[in-house]
């Protein structure tokens, strides 16, 4: 099936920094989504955007759905241990289709040393 | 808050057994979803249901049946486990209506192993 290109694919930052990722499509999507999982859990979703040029933020998170429509960003500053993890971007055409079906990237995996 | 739980978080079934992974949603939600994760391959759509008794294939429906008897629960059912299906499974529900439509909310997972 059809993925998104997240990148990067992983990171390995210090405590302390701003960490930026990305998702693009060569389509359009009505709903941009952020998820992060932790090991051996299932993905907890963090921010949903669901308007073009939409920022929201969730406490040291801020997501940014793309005014083409295309891509999405998330950033995390100042990071923390507890930040480890795979963040997930998906995208839903809600609207065109009623199934709820979305598209998922590959995941960036986090890794934080303290 | 939306809760999405599953049956059992780990399971080990031998090869030819008949499997049966349950999934439950508490927040009335329409969508529920059957996903399974493998390194390399992210998360791949097995099945989905929009409805009681509904249900549609996603993109790899092969060895693997669904049952929605009931709104609030999704059946994921391996007729004879075979290896190749050793996987983290994840099951997920969302409203159908508007955007939340797209909102999937995840159970935390079955890690199941066939021997």
């Amino acid at each position: 099936g059809q993925q998104l290109n997240q990148s990067p694919q992983s990171m390995f930052i210090q405590e302390g920094e701003d960490v930026s990722m990305n998702c693009t499509s060569s389509s359009i999507f009505n709903t941009w989504l952020w998820y992060k999982q932790e090991p051996g859990e299932g993905p907890v979703l963090l921010i949903a955007l669901y308007k073009a040029g939409e920022l929201t933020s969730n406490g040291r998170l801020t997501a940014q759905f793309g005014i083409t429509r295309k891509d999405s960003f998330l950033n995390i500053s100042a990071s923390i241990p507890s930040d480890v993890g795979i963040y997930f971007c998906a995208g839903g055409r809600w609207g065109s289709s009623n199934t709820g079906k979305l598209i998922f990237g590959q995941g960036t995996t986090l890794q934080v040393k303290p | 808050d939306v809760k999405v739980t599953q049956s059992s978080r780990y399971l080990v079934k031998r090869t030819g057994e008949k499997v049966f992974l349950e999934c439950v949603q508490d927040m009335d939600h329409e969508n529920m979803f059957w996903y399974r994760q493998d390194p390399g391959l992210g998360l791949r759509l097995i099945y989905f249901s929009y409805d009681v008794k509904m249900k549609e294939k996603g993109d790899i429906p092969e060895g693997y049946s669904v049952s929605r008897e009931k709104k609030e629960r999704f059946s994921l059912i391996l007729e004879s486990a075979s290896t190749n299906q050793t996987s983290m499974y994840l099951c997920a529900s969302s409203k159908r209506g508007g955007a939340s439509t797209d909102t999937q909310y995840f159970g935390p997972g079955t890690r199941l192993t066939v021997l």
